[in-house]
């Protein structure tokens, strides 16, 4: 079990480029939640799919934000334009069905100047 | 939304002593049930112990266990006979059936020698 693998691990841009975070989760979980975590606001959840298909998008700050989930093994979430605000970890987790663990990745670390 | 309450920013605790971390969330759902999770300094998040909302007793895992009140709406994490390496950020999160997990701002644990 390789765990949620997440990437790239750290990422430095300019104001204004686009970002985009990759997940891939654990083989057989069929959730997939993305959070961001600052010092000022916590840990937050930004989105989260189930089987594919996004539930619960409320936390999503803006529109420069979107997440997509093509397959049951791959998701990215994406950010254009980046702002020097959206400089933060964003993690990855899932979770099966039934299963009350929610397995987090590594972790992107995001510093947008 | 659901309000999660971790009353103690900040711990300090000599090793070996037993630590209990507070933990209040503001639902009247009967079918919540808690999570806690660990994230050292390197910044992964570490799954600890879950309870369910309708366990008859407190969970166990290890050092760990749970103080779970419903009627108060409180899960209290206790960690006995503590550990220099039980440093870290604790955050717990109620959630039903793990579906949506929303964390608490989270605790501070410094272990002193």
């Amino acid at each position: 079990d390789a765990g949620v693998i997440q990437s790239p691990r750290h990422e430095v841009t300019e104001m204004g480029q686009e970002v985009t975070l990759r997940c891939k989760p654990i083989s057989g979980h069929n959730s997939l939640f993305w959070y961001r975590q600052t010092m000022m606001r916590g840990l937050e959840l930004l989105i989260y799919f189930n089987n594919n298909v996004p539930i619960d998008d409320s936390g999503m700050p803006e529109d420069r934000f979107s997440a997509k989930m093509p397959n049951a093994s791959f998701s990215t979430l994406k950010i254009q334009p980046s702002e020097p605000r959206d400089s933060a970890v964003y993690f990855c987790a899932s979770r099966r069905t039934g299963a009350n663990v929610l397995t987090f990745g590594a972790g992107s670390r995001l510093t947008v100047l | 939304a659901q309000k999660i309450t971790q009353t103690q920013p900040g711990m300090f605790v000599q090793e070996k002593e037993a630590v209990t971390l507070d933990c209040t969330y503001d639902t009247s759902d009967p079918s919540y049930g808690l999570f806690w999770y660990k994230q050292p300094s390197s910044g992964e998040m570490i799954f600890l112990i879950y309870q369910g909302s309708y366990d008859q007793q407190n969970a166990t895992e290890g050092r760990y266990s749970l103080n779970f009140q419903k009627a108060r709406k409180s899960a209290n994490l206790v960690i006995s006979a503590s550990q220099l390496g039980d440093s870290a950020m604790y955050f717990c999160a109620p959630s039903r059936g793990a579906q949506k997990l929303v964390f608490g701002q989270g605790t501070r644990l410094t272990i002193n020698p």
